[in-house]
């Protein structure tokens, strides 16, 4: 089945830095990789995604890049401002029994510090 | 503003005790999930049901039981828990469980302590 390593699982910048978290997955089929933001108390929230048709996609201050020859894709946050402090989980899509399923990596915690 | 909605927002029960996680979405989705949200752990998909019915069951002990009425209500019916069954309980919805072509919507969980 898929498994998907995330790293750093904690990373502190200061404001204004840029960040970036890279995922791997091990199953060449996965197509779909979505990015989740969760701020304290709250439920995961997809901030951007890619599909392995493209290399790189972009939203503003946030950038996703994909390269299915090594099986790895990277979130980049620019500018980063306080507001960005949250956990961001990447995932992988499977398919299972009846459609796809999403495998999350564990997570990193991003602290930006004014 | 969410448009899947969790409630309790917290839950403190003894092992011996039943209880249930509702989760209503509003958002015309028809396909609901459980998800169990540890610490230091990936999310780990519990149960998917898709226009009412039940796709996929993820190997969860059977103390978890989970029941769908209808696409905008899901619930998980608790008995006989384990202390190591705390945690944070997501439930999200999708258009179809295509979830490259619907992404999924979470609602903010109940935390559970089992004690």
């Amino acid at each position: 089945g898929e498994n998907v390593e995330q790293h750093p699982s904690t990373l502190s910048v200061q404001e204004g830095d840029s960040a970036v978290i890279k995922c791997t997955y091990s199953d060449s089929a996965s197509n779909y990789f979505p990015w989740y933001k969760q701020e304290l108390g709250k439920g995961p929230q997809l901030i951007i995604d890619i599909r392995s048709n493209v290399g790189e996609k972009k939203d503003q201050r946030i950038a996703v890049t994909l390269n299915k020859t090594a099986k790895h894709f990277s979130l980049h946050i620019t500018e980063t401002q306080p507001e960005d402090s949250a956990v961001y989980f990447c995932a992988a899509s499977m398919m299972g029994q009846a459609g796809t399923a999403l495998i999350f990596g564990k997570g990193t915690t991003l602290s930006v510090s004014s | 503003e969410t448009g899947v909605t969790q409630t309790p927002r917290h839950l403190v029960m003894g092992m011996t005790n039943k209880k249930s996680l509702k989760c209503e979405q509003h958002l015309g989705h028809n396909a609901m999930y459980w998800y169990k949200q540890s610490a230091k752990k990936p999310l780990e998909l519990m149960f998917v049901y898709n226009f009412k019915e039940q796709t996929e069951n993820n190997s969860v002990p059977s103390r978890f039981s989970p029941e769908c009425p209808n696409s905008s209500h899901l619930f998980l019916h608790l008995h006989t828990l384990q202390p190591e069954d705390s945690a944070l309980y997501l439930c999200a919805s999708s258009l179809s469980t295509r979830t490259e072509n619907s992404p999924l919507h979470f609602g903010n969980g109940t935390r559970l302590t089992v004690t």
